[in-house]
């Protein structure tokens, strides 16, 4: 069966440090990757999504970026945060004609 | 661009009771997907029902059913029997049914669900 782990779950870190968010998936080849962050109590709205390694794309600017070095690895990544980035942040995979489904979720607090 | 919106920021049910929670969609295409998903109090992410754009029929899972009016670009959940396990935050979303890189899963902003005893 297919699994989805993403890590940290909770992360604490100063402004203007660099931020590392990693997702793995396990049982499934080829997925669709996506980040998307959750402001408090409201919608998920879409960051990054890839069809395959080394495909990005992004649907808003800011200060993050994303990659995936492996068919079934997807990293979000800033080199600075700012205050703003805080959030709670999930990773989802999925196949062409299947449901999301999703990580665990991170929630970063930038201080 | 395709845009999903559910007017409801919180509604509220009795237990036992049924309430259906709405969501419009935008979209100039035809062949899609459309999902009801729940998110509870521990954030994790699960899904409640999902429908074909292709499919006449309604879907339905259990005590939960959807109202698909595609000329209306409309896609409702009932919750029939209303349990207090129901409450949750619950999101719409869309996606074409497409395999190339504009395969977006978007969603609405959420309704908070609370049921009462």
């Amino acid at each position: 069966s297919q699994t989805i782990h993403q890590w940290p779950a909770t992360l604490v870190q100063p402004v203007g440090s660099p931020l590392s968010l990693e997702c793995t998936v396990e049982g499934t080849s080829n997925p669709n990757l996506y980040w998307y962050r959750q402001a408090a109590g409201r919608g998920l709205q879409l960051l990054f999504y890839s069809v395959g390694i080394g495909q990005i794309s992004s649907e808003v600017p800011q200060n993050l970026s994303a990659s995936r070095p492996q068919d079934r690895q997807f990293i979000l990544s800033s080199k600075k945060l700012l205050l703003s980035d805080s959030g709670f942040y999930l990773c989802a995979w999925r196949n062409r004609e299947t449901e999301a489904f999703f990580g665990q979720g991170t929630r970063l607090t930038v201080v | 661009a395709q845009t999903v919106t559910q007017s409801q920021p919180e509604m509220s049910v009795q237990e036992a009771e049924t309430v259906t929670l709405s969501c419009t969609y935008d979209t100039s295409e035809s062949d899609y997907y459309l999902f009801w998903y729940k998110q509870p109090p521990s954030r994790q992410m699960i899904l409640v029902i999902r429908q074909e754009a292709y499919k006449q029929q309604n879907a339905t899972e259990n005590r939960f059913s959807v109202n698909f009016q595609k000329a209306a670009k409309s896609f409702s959940l009932k919750i029939s029997d209303s349990q207090l396990g129901d409450a949750a935050m619950y999101f719409c979303a869309y996606s074409l049914n497409y395999g190339g890189a504009t395969n977006k899963l978007i969603f609405g902003t959420g309704t908070l669900l609370a049921v009462q005893p």
